[in-house]
């Protein structure tokens, strides 16, 4: 099956500096890419997302890049500010239409 | 559209008793995910429905679980008997292929098994 590893398992930035984080896929059949923003207490809720056949998709401050070679894809946050603070997850969605989940970031921003 | 509804939010229950979750998934969505959110172990797949029907169990950790989805708009995680381990937040999530795979998640279920 899929194999999702996501790196680093926490982040701290300071307001204003951007974040970055990388995830790893095993399965070249997948071929969606969500990622997911949980604040604490509270379900995880769906961001920002990108097909195979897409390379890179923004949304205002946020933007996930997709390198299906090396298969691997990352979530970029600009201009970060302390809301962002939360556990973010990525995830691989394989041809089973199962969804395959990393093991999180804790992302802090400091004020 | 109400999202996809869980049922209890917060359930405590003593150790041996018999514990059901309850999941009304997104209308028209036909595929219902049950996962498991702990610390240790983060968000585990523990069984997969798509049309009603189970298409993957293999993540179920043992014979006192199981899951049954009788119609596309109700599905049920059963735990019989509890043990203190099984306390996590149990999440149900829903999704359709058409016109997209975007998967939401419920609320959860903080189970505490005392």
């Amino acid at each position: 099956g899929e194999n999702v590893e996501q790196h680093p398992s926490t982040l701290s930035v300071q307001e204003g500096d951007s974040a970055v984080i990388k995830c790893t896929y095993s399965d070249s059949a997948s071929n969606y890419f969500p990622w997911y923003k949980q604040e604490l207490g509270k379900r995880p809720q769906l961001i920002i997302d990108i097909r195979s056949n897409v390379g890179e998709k923004k949304d205002q401050r946020i933007a996930v890049t997709l390198n299906k070679t090396a298969k691997h894809f990352s979530l970029h946050i600009t201009e970060t500010q302390p809301e962002d603070s939360a556990v973010y997850f990525c995830a691989a969605m394989n041809t089973g239409n199962q969804f395959y989940f990393g093991t999180g970031t804790s992302l802090t921003v400091i004020p | 559209d109400a999202g996809v509804i869980q049922s209890p939010r917060h359930e405590v229950t003593e150790m041996g008793q018999e514990v059901t979750l309850r999941c009304k998934p997104i209308s028209g969505h036909n595929s219902l995910f049950w996962y498991r959110q702990t610390m240790m172990r983060g968000l585990e797949l523990l069984i997969y429905f798509n049309n009603n029907v189970p298409i993957d169990d293999s993540g179920m950790p043992e014979d006192r679980f199981s899951a049954k989805m009788p119609n596309a708009s109700f599905s049920t995680l059963k735990i019989q008997p509890s043990e203190p381990r099984d306390s996590a937040v149990y999440f149900c999530a829903s999704s359709s292929r058409t016109p997209n795979e975007k998967l939401f998640f419920g609320s959860g279920t903080q189970l505490s098994v005392l």
